[in-house]
């Protein structure tokens, strides 16, 4: 089945400064690339998300990147907010099938 | 309604009892889905349901665990026997296209 690593695990940064968040996976059948976002004691909530037929997609501050042939898709985050703040997950799969990674708990701090 | 709505929020129960975790999807979504969340990772996939069928239960752990959603719309997740290695957050998930996953606040479940 499908593996989905993520890292870091935890990444600090001051407002203003970009973060990036970095996953691989291992099943070249994966076609789809969502990222969500938890904020503490709430539900994880869709940003973004790519296809496997699209390199970057950009939505305002947020951006994904894909390479397939590398099987790893990353998180860029620009000027980053204290509301930022949050604990981010990638996932992989096909259809309805989501692997997702343990997560990257961010820190904005002002 | 405005979003995907699960209850009872928190559950606490004693090793060997019976639970049911409630979800009402949003209106219109087909697929519905139930993942598990322990602390500090994941969801983990349980189960998928399209409409009143139950398409996948791989991820279900045990035969304690049982879902169904017999009219197409509000699903329950069932585990008997509960054990301390259940307690975990149970989110439960309703997509329109069975991809964008809408997802609720959630069950945190606690067995002592």
């Amino acid at each position: 089945g499908e593996n989905v690593e993520q890292h870091p695990s935890t990444l600090s940064v001051q407002e203003g400064d970009s973060a990036v968040i970095k996953c691989t996976y291992s099943d070249s059948a994966s076609n789809y690339f969502p990222w969500y976002k938890q904020e503490l004691g709430k539900r994880p909530q869709l940003i973004i998300d790519i296809r496997s037929n699209v390199g970057e997609k950009k939505d305002q501050r947020i951006a994904v990147t894909l390479n397939k042939t590398a099987k790893h898709f990353s998180l860029h985050i620009t000027e980053t907010q204290p509301e930022d703040s949050a604990v981010y997950f990638c996932a992989a799969g096909s259809g309805y099938a989501l692997n997702f990674g343990k997560g990257t708990s961010l820190l904005v701090t002002p | 309604g405005a979003g995907v709505s699960q209850s009872p929020r928190y559950k606490v129960a004693k090793r060997g009892q019976d639970v049911a975790l409630r979800c009402d999807p949003i209106s219109g979504h087909v697929s519905l889905f139930w993942y598990q969340q322990a602390l500090g990772q994941g969801p983990e996939f349980l189960t998928y349901f399209q409409n009143e069928a139950q398409l996948d239960k791989s991820g279900l752990p045990s035969d304690r665990f049982f879902a169904e959603r017999p009219e197409g719309s509000v699903s329950t997740l069932k585990i008997q026997r509960t054990q301390q290695e259940d307690s975990a957050v149970y989110l439960c998930a309703s997509s329109l296209d069975g991809e964008k996953l809408f997802f609720g606040s959630g069950t945190q479940l606690s067995v002592l």
